[in-house]
């Protein structure tokens, strides 16, 4: 199984700052044949569904502010938020889709200051 | 507008089986796969499987092959997953999810397994 590993665990920041969470994987999630990362960016809020973000490791799901920029390829990729706003307290995930099974992140909890 | 809408929670007995529903509206049911995932308490997310609805074709995670089944009644747009033999430690929320436009997903079963 591919393992992704997410750091940090948890992340306080205030209001206006940009954050940066990371996400490694035990494999290259690039697929050769059409050069496309099978990586997903999903945000939790609490009591809530997760909820996609960005898939292809950087392209951003429809009505998902441009705050969130996703980025990196092969093992690599980095969740940004560029303006945190309080509306993000959530637990960020990443998803490999690359193979079966699918995998997740332990996740990275993004707290307000 | 497209929703994944799944049943109640459900309180088990150690040693029985649950069996949950996610009835998909506002699109063509048999067009895209329904994936599942398990959620235990303030865990991170496992893939359990997916099923094809047209076909009926599964793929399971191997670590939950010999606990779920999936199905689907494609007659009243709803997939199904009967999760059997429950421990504790198969007490978490289980989602359903579809990777269609927006990818939406239900808004989980709370499942404890409590004698």
């Amino acid at each position: 199984d591919i393992v992704m590993t997410q750091t940090p665990s948890s992340q306080a920041v205030s209001a206006g700052e940009k954050v940066t969470m990371s996400c490694k994987s035990s494999q290259s999630l690039l697929y050769s044949e059409n050069k496309k990362n099978y990586l997903a960016w999903y945000q939790q809020k609490p009591g809530q569904s997760p909820k996609l973000l960005i898939s292809w490791a950087s392209t951003r799901e429809s009505g998902v502010p441009d705050r969130f920029i996703g980025s990196g390829s092969g093992t690599d990729f980095t969740l940004t938020i560029s303006s945190v706003q309080a509306e993000d307290l959530a637990v960020y995930y990443c998803e490999q889709y690359y193979d079966t099974p699918l995998t997740f992140g332990s996740g990275t909890k993004l707290e307000i200051k | 507008q497209v929703k994944l809408l799944q049943s109640g929670a459900a309180l088990v007995k150690p040693g029985d089986s649950v069996k949950m529903s996610c009835k998909a509206s506002g699109y063509t049911f048999t067009d895209y796969i329904i994936h599942w995932v398990k959620q235990s308490h303030g865990k991170s997310l496992e893939w359990i499987g997916y099923i094809n609805p047209y076909s009926g074709g599964t793929n399971y995670n191997e670590k939950f092959k010999s606990k779920a089944t999936l199905t689907v009644d494609k007659s009243s747009s709803t997939a199904y997953m009967e999760f059997s033999r429950l421990t504790s430690e198969d007490s978490a929320i289980y989602y359903c999810a579809s990777p269609l436009p927006g990818y939406p997903w239900g808004q989980g079963v709370m499942v404890t397994v409590s004698s």
